[in-house]
């Protein structure tokens, strides 16, 4: 069964602090990572994407990618009350399929 | 720039009843997904198509569940004799290319089954 782990949280944050969210996955020779929020009531949207090892970053994001220990994690800069949000790890198993993890519900306290 | 569109946005139905949502991917965008999402859980994989061609299909989907995508271009999604356990938000995703691309979300269908 392949699968996709993240802590449910929920995890607080104080506003301007670093948010870090974390995920792993259970298919070694999986090869796509993505990262999508989601607001309450709200649809998936896309926010990075990784596919090789080590950090990438955009804007107050920067996703960071270790595939020796199945393991993807987002970091949030200067944390905004506008983060808050549910965050949902995204690994494609196969190449065929976008498996999701159930989600980490963040909260950025102003 | 037109994003993925779903139609419905909000269905209720009595129990028993059929129903059919539509998805419009982007245009250019070969593959689509379906996934179904409850409150508190991650997506749930349903469905995917390549082109028309339906490839995987979920232990999820049942029977009573149905997906097309006659001309490789919208798909709709029909659930027969609705039941309670099907109240969910269903979502279509599209992606470009043959796998592992990024993908995109419709506004997604919430379904209530009364």
């Amino acid at each position: 069964q392949k699968e996709v782990e993240q802590n449910s949280g929920p995890l607080s944050v104080p506003e301007g602090a670093i948010a870090s969210l974390n995920c792993t996955y259970s298919d070694r020779v999986s090869q796509s990572f993505f990262w999508y929020r989601q607001y309450s009531g709200k649809s998936p949207e896309l926010i990075m994407s990784i596919y090789s090892n080590g950090d990438k970053e955009d804007g107050r994001f920067t996703a960071q990618l270790n595939k020796a220990s199945q393991y993807v994690s987002l970091l949030i800069r200067d944390s905004q009350p506008s983060d808050s949000a549910t965050y949902l790890c995204a690994v494609y198993f196969g190449n065929e399929k976008l498996t999701f993890g159930t989600g980490t519900r963040l909260t950025i306290i102003p | 720039d037109t994003g993925v569109s779903q139609d419905p946005r909000h269905k209720i139905t009595k129990r028993g009843q059929n129903v059919t949502f539509r998805c419009d991917p982007i245009s250019e965008h070969n593959r689509l997904y379906w996934y179904r999402q409850t409150l508190g859980q991650g997506p749930e994989f349903l469905t995917y198509f390549q082109n028309e061609a339906q490839l995987e299909k979920s232990r999820l989907l049942s029977d009573r569940f149905s997906a097309e995508r006659p001309k490789g271009s919208f798909s709709t999604l029909e659930i027969q004799r609705t039941e309670q356990g099907d109240s969910a938000m269903y979502l279509c995703a599209s992606s470009q290319g043959g796998g592992a691309r990024e993908a995109f979300f419709g506004q997604g269908t919430r379904l209530t089954v009364v």
